[in-house]
């Protein structure tokens, strides 16, 4: 069974600290990891996926596979990252259609 | 927007009552998700589709839930005879399954109420 575990339902930062959300995950296979995010009256999207290797913002996330983990760090917190982030977790390949979530982290960044 | 869009985005309903929700997927992506989400939880997935053909439903999507996809466009999700715990958000989503990955786009959600 998948499953996406995210131990911190708030953070609070101030701004122009470092944060960093925390995601684990449990998969039996080659998962791919994902972060969405949801600002405030807003759709979720995607922020970033681990294949991609991008950074978005300013976000980053790095896949351990040691570690099972896919944390996002960012090094300077912005007023506006204020959001709710969840992490996410799908197969590979022809098992790649179904994302499983964890329950999300409450970012809330203070002037 | 040319994004997932969703009908009715609230709807209030009586125990017992049917309701249904409709979405309309990014017009080029073949593949459309069904998602419920609860108060403190991330998105849970329901149901998908390829095309026209329902390929796989969760455990959560009990006979009262019946969703289509008639000629690969638009879906429908049915709830029949509700129940207070279906209130939730149904986000419905698409994606387009390519050689350079699945990138899932959400609605905005609908939200049930059952009173």
């Amino acid at each position: 069974a998948q499953r996406v575990t995210q131990p911190e339902k708030l953070l609070s930062v101030f701004k122009g600290a470092p944060v960093e959300l925390k995601c684990n995950y449990s998969y039996s296979g080659s998962p791919e990891l994902f972060w969405y995010v949801q600002y405030s009256r807003q759709r979720l999207q995607l922020l970033l996926r681990h294949i991609s290797r991008e950074s978005i913002k300013g976000f980053t996330a790095d896949l351990n596979k040691g570690e099972t983990s896919f944390h996002l760090k960012k090094p300077f917190a912005q007023e506006e990252d204020s959001a709710m982030y969840y992490c996410a977790l799908s197969g590979s390949g022809g098992s790649n259609y179904k994302l499983t979530f964890g329950k999300g982290t409450l970012l809330t960044v203070n002037p | 927007d040319t994004g997932v869009s969703q009908d009715p985005r609230h709807k209030i309903t009586k125990r017992g009552q049917n309701v249904t929700f409709r979405c309309d997927p990014i017009s080029e992506h073949n593949r459309l998700y069904w998602y419920r989400q609860t108060l403190g939880q991330g998105p849970e997935f329901l149901t998908y589709f390829q095309n026209e053909a329902q390929l796989e439903k969760s455990r959560l999507l009990s006979d009262r839930f019946s969703a289509e996809r008639p000629k690969g466009s638009f879906s429908t999700l049915e709830i029949q005879r509700t129940e207070q715990g279906d209130s939730a958000m149904y986000l419905c989503a698409s994606s387009w399954q390519g050689a350079s990955g699945n990138t899932i786009y959400f609605g905005e959600g609908s939200w049930l109420t059952v009173v």
